[in-house]
């Protein structure tokens, strides 16, 4: 069983529309939890980082985590073409050098 | 400025060969890493290095070595390359021994084996 499940998509959307990006986990440990962008040929990108549930919000994003049921999301408001690119999240359990347990990322296409 | 560099950006070998990948951060981390990003795109775990220490070694073959003359650098060997082992190489690095879990990406390792 994969620990960070993830809809590789592609979702399409069109621009200014509200995205909603989802991923589930499995492993109680998790306390951080991440969303990387990733463009094409690029590096992952640091865009959210959240630690146990609740809300965090930048700008047009805010990434949400619910512990009691495993569930991460990220909201894009807003949408841009530029924010066309694949979303990747992450989970963490803290405490050491571990590596991040990430999702397959979800393709997204902003359609102008 | 860059925080996360990585040399080369394309790597294209044969068969056999033996390669190393540099990594290089500006960041002032202490803590550096090596993930494996395959052709569906699915980032996973290779290494991590705390203060020049191997932390973690995922079931990764022996083929692989990280190397790390210091803290600012994390360095990749392959011996003995296999088509498998195409795939895109991340390095990575984070404060605070990794403990908040925040990393940071570089650009990017394309190996191809041929």
């Amino acid at each position: 069983q994969k620990e960070v499940e993830q809809d590789p998509g592609p979702l399409s959307v069109p621009e200014g529309a509200i995205v909603s990006l989802n991923c589930t986990y499995s492993n109680s440990a998790f306390q951080y939890f991440m969303w990387y962008r990733q463009y094409s040929r690029k590096g992952p990108e640091l865009l959210m980082y959240t630690y146990s549930s609740g809300n965090k919000e930048d700008g047009r994003f805010t990434a949400q985590v619910d512990k009691s049921s495993k569930y991460i999301s990220l909201f894009i408001r807003d949408s841009q073409p530029s924010d066309s690119a694949t979303y990747l999240c992450a989970s963490y359990s803290g405490g050491g050098a571990d590596g991040l347990t990430f999702g397959k990322g979800t393709h997204l296409i902003i359609q102008p | 400025d860059t925080a996360v560099s990585q040399t080369p950006k394309y790597l294209v070998t044969q068969m056999g060969n033996d390669k190393s990948i540099k990594c290089e951060q500006n960041l002032g981390h202490d803590t550096m890493y090596w993930y494996k990003q395959d052709s569906k795109k699915f980032l996973k775990i290779m290494f991590s290095y705390n203060n020049k220490e191997l932390i973690i070694n995922e079931t990764v073959p022996n083929r692989f070595s990280p190397k790390s003359p210091d803290k600012a650098h994390l360095n990749l060997h392959i011996n003995s390359l296999e088509l498998g082992d195409s795939a895109v190489y991340f390095c990575a690095s984070s404060p605070l021994g990794g403990g908040t879990g925040e990393q940071y990406f570089g650009p990017g390792t394309r190996l191809t084996v041929t």
